[in-house]
């Protein structure tokens, strides 16, 4: 069964400064989709950035971008320059046919 | 683009009474997901349909539980009887099968007391 694990119920970052949340996840198939979603506290799901399995460069979106490695089924989100508009709970996904979701990254941005 | 449509926002309602969410999905869009939050089990995936079509309903936890989509723009999820463990935040999301992204409509937080 494809799960996706993320082993960093909270994290805390200086605004302004890096962070990197992680995201495994266990599946056979070699060709899908990996997402990371971000939920601020309207509780709106927004999709932060997307990697597609086949591609071996990483995806990035402004200050966010991702570290996959397939091989090692990994898929990191890190966000740059920290703002305090970035502290919400962050999910990573998998999808072949269906979006399997991790359990969640609280992440706060300290001022 | 309106985005997901989600109505009502907030449901709060008496332990036995039926509840009826609903949502209307980005147009276009060919596949629609229902998703429920809760703090201990996180987000699950209750049942998604593509082409207006149940595809899996293995996550919808009880018989109580049914979802219709009878048009490519409507969809509901009814609970009857409710129960206070159904309590939880209910999504509604909507995809292109091309894209796989999801779109999410911005939650319904019912409450049964």
């Amino acid at each position: 069964a494809q799960t996706v694990t993320q082993s960093q119920p909270e994290m805390s970052v200086q605004e302004a400064e890096t962070v990197t949340l992680s995201c495994t996840y266990d599946t056979s198939e070699s060709d899908y989709y990996l997402f990371w979603y971000k939920q601020p506290p309207s509780r709106q799901m927004i999709l932060v950035i997307r990697q597609e399995a086949y591609k071996q460069q990483n995806a990035t979106e402004n200050r966010f971008s991702v570290n996959f490695q397939k091989a090692a089924k990994s898929f990191s989100l890190k966000i740059s320059d920290s703002q305090l508009g970035d502290a919400a709970m962050y999910f990573c996904a998998w999808r072949d046919d269906k979006i399997i979701f991790g359990k969640g990254t609280r992440l706060h941005i300290l001022p | 683009d309106a985005g997901v449509i989600q109505s009502p926002r907030h449901e709060v309602t008496e332990m036995g009474q039926e509840v009826t969410l609903r949502c209307k999905p980005i147009s276009g869009h060919n596949s629609l997901f229902w998703y429920r939050q809760t703090m201990m089990r996180g987000l699950e995936l209750l049942i998604y349909f593509n082409n207006n079509v149940p595809i899996d309903d293995s996550g919808m936890p009880e018989d109580r539980f049914s979802a219709k989509m009878p048009n490519a723009s409507f969809s509901t999820l009814k609970i009857q009887p409710s129960e206070p463990r159904d309590s939880a935040v209910y999504f509604c999301a909507s995809g292109t099968r091309g894209v796989y992204e999801q779109y999410f409509g911005p939650g319904t937080r019912l409450t049964v007391t």
